[in-house]
């Protein structure tokens, strides 16, 4: 299978900003994810980004793409409570599988 | 829109039973399902991809038998772990593709079934 990796733990105090990264090792992801789960919960898309694209902001949250690293990050601008959760990133292969990282626990800290 | 739902969403059995868990997108039509397993803390790891009409596609390691799954209608999939052990314990999270896909192949997933078998 392919190897999508990530770090698995990150604090930071709240109103920080928050970078989670994610390495992957298959070139040819068509498109990569971030996803949000909370406790007990199913997963939640956040952001995607498109593999021949470099950057995508939306809201407090931006993805940067270097493929040439296979690297893939999500910033979360002005982090709060509530952004406590697992995040995932996860790359497709054409139109099937999914191949989702290990998974970064963010802890936000008052 | 884009909603999946699961069914149930915990269970708690004994060794030796079969289980059954629904996967239903219920506000579009999937072609194609897709289940997943997860561990506690680690990643979801694809079990198998359930399509409508025809059989599953499962991934090396998975045993058929053991995990059936039956796709039989444009918003129903169905997972069923026969003769569970205590080592089939997981949370199982399905998802679904929309007929009608968006540019970005999404998934919608499932809020997943937490099964503990003693």
């Amino acid at each position: 299978g392919e190897d999508v990796e990530q770090s698995l733990f990150l604090s930071v105090r709240e109103g920080d900003s928050s970078v989670i990264n994610c390495t992957y090792t298959d070139s040819s992801s068509t498109y990569l994810y971030w996803y949000k789960q909370e406790p007990g919960a199913g997963l939640q898309l956040l952001t995607y980004i498109f593999s021949n694209m470099d950057m995508k902001q939306d809201q407090r949250l931006t993805v940067l793409l270097n493929k040439k690293d296979k690297h893939l990050s999500l910033r979360i601008a002005d982090t709060q409570t509530g952004d406590s959760a697992i995040y995932f990133c996860a790359e497709s292969l054409g139109e099937d599988k999914f191949y989702f990282g290990s998974g970064t626990k963010l802890n936000v800290k008052p | 829109g884009a909603v999946v739902s699961q069914h149930p969403s915990w269970v708690i059995c004994k060794s030796g039973t079969s289980v059954k868990i629904e996967c239903r997108s219920l506000d579009f039509q999937a072609t194609t399902m897709f289940w997943y397993r997860q561990f506690p803390k680690q990643s979801l790891m694809l079990m198998a991809t359930s399509n409508e009409g025809s059989k599953a596609t499962y991934e090396q390691g998975v045993e058929k038998d053991k995990f059936l799954i039956n796709h039989a209608s444009l918003t129903l999939s169905t997972l069923t772990v026969t003769s569970a052990h205590p080592e089939d314990s997981s949370f199982y999270i399905c998802s679904a593709r929309p007929l009608d896909r968006f540019s970005y192949n999404e998934q919608f997933f499932g809020p997943g079934t937490r099964l503990t078998v003693l």
